[in-house]
C-alpha cells in the first residue's frame, strides 16, 4: 500500500514567520502535486513537479521534489493569514493515472 | 464553464439505504475519480476512470460501485449504507497523468 505522510500535522504561526511541509513515502512517483483546501471547498492545485531534484517557486512558496521522486517539501517565506488552510499533496504513479493524497497539513496563520 | 458539478450537495441516509452521488464535468477530461475526506484527514480515493469505459478501484472501494456513463459523467453508488461511510465525498477530473485535477464542491453524507 503506498502512503504518503505529511508533517508537521498542524502548524499555527505568526504572520511573517517562515515555515517548510514535509511529504515523505517510499514509494517512487512519477509526479507530485501540491493542493490547498478552505474549508467546504475543494482542494485548488498550486503546483506538479515531476523531476527529480526539480524546485518551483510561486511567489513566497518554493516547492521541492526529492532526487529519487519519494519525498517533496513546500517552503512559505513571510507566511501571511491568507495561507492559511489544509496544505496536500498528492503523488502519482507512472501509467496509472491514479493518485495517493497526503495525510494533510493545516497551517493556521496569526495575523 | 461550470467545471466538475457534483448533486447532492448534502444528504442524509438511514443505516442500509441506497443512494447515488452524481459528478458531470464540462472540460472534456479523460480521466475522473472519486475520494472521500474524513474530518481533518486528506484525502482517500474510492475509485477511479483513467478513461470511458475503464473503472479501477482505488484505496478503499469497499462498499462502493461506480459507473463512467460518458466521458461527462462519473457516479457513485452506495447499496446499502453504513455510518462509516459517513464522509465528504469529492468527484475530480484531469485531462491526463501529471495534469491539474479539478475538484467539485463535494457531497456531504451523514449516514445514521
Amino acid at each position: 500500500t503506498q502512503l504518503l505522510e505529511q508533517s508537521p500535522q498542524f502548524l499555527s504561526i505568526q504572520e511573517g514567520e517562515n515555515l517548510t511541509v514535509y511529504c515523505n513515502s517510499s514509494s517512487v512517483f512519477s509526479s507530485l502535486q501540491w493542493y490547498r483546501q478552505e474549508p467546504g471547498e475543494g482542494p485548488v492545485l498550486l503546483v506538479t513537479v515531476v523531476t527529480g531534484g526539480e524546485v518551483k517557486k510561486l511567489k513566497r512558496l518554493t516547492f521541492q521534489f526529492g532526487d529519487a521522486r519519494k519525498d517533496s517539501s513546500l517552503h512559505i517565506t513571510a507566511a501571511q493569514p491568507g495561507d492559511t488552510g489544509l496544505y496536500l499533496c498528492a503523488g502519482e504513479t507512472s501509467g496509472t493515472y491514479k493518485y495517493i493524497f497526503g495525510t494533510g497539513t493545516r497551517l493556521k496563520v496569526l495575523a | 464553464n461550470a467545471g466538475v458539478t457534483q448533486t447532492p450537495k448534502f444528504q442524509v441516509l438511514k443505516t442500509g439505504q441506497s443512494m447515488t452521488l452524481q459528478c458531470a464535468q464540462d472540460m472534456n477530461h479523460n480521466s475522473m475519480y472519486w475520494y472521500r475526506q474524513d474530518p481533518g484527514m486528506g484525502l482517500r480515493l474510492i475509485y477511479y476512470s483513467a478513461s470511458e469505459g475503464t473503472t479501477d478501484k482505488g484505496e478503499v472501494p469497499n462498499g462502493y460501485n461506480v459507473s463512467r456513463l460518458n466521458k461527462r459523467e462519473f457516479s457513485l453508488r452506495l447499496e446499502s449504507a453504513a455510518p462509516s461511510q459517513t464522509s465528504v465525498y469529492f468527484c475530480a477530473s484531469t485531462q491526463g497523468a501529471k495534469e491539474t485535477q479539478y475538484f467539485g464542491p463535494g457531497t456531504r453524507l451523514l449516514v445514521l
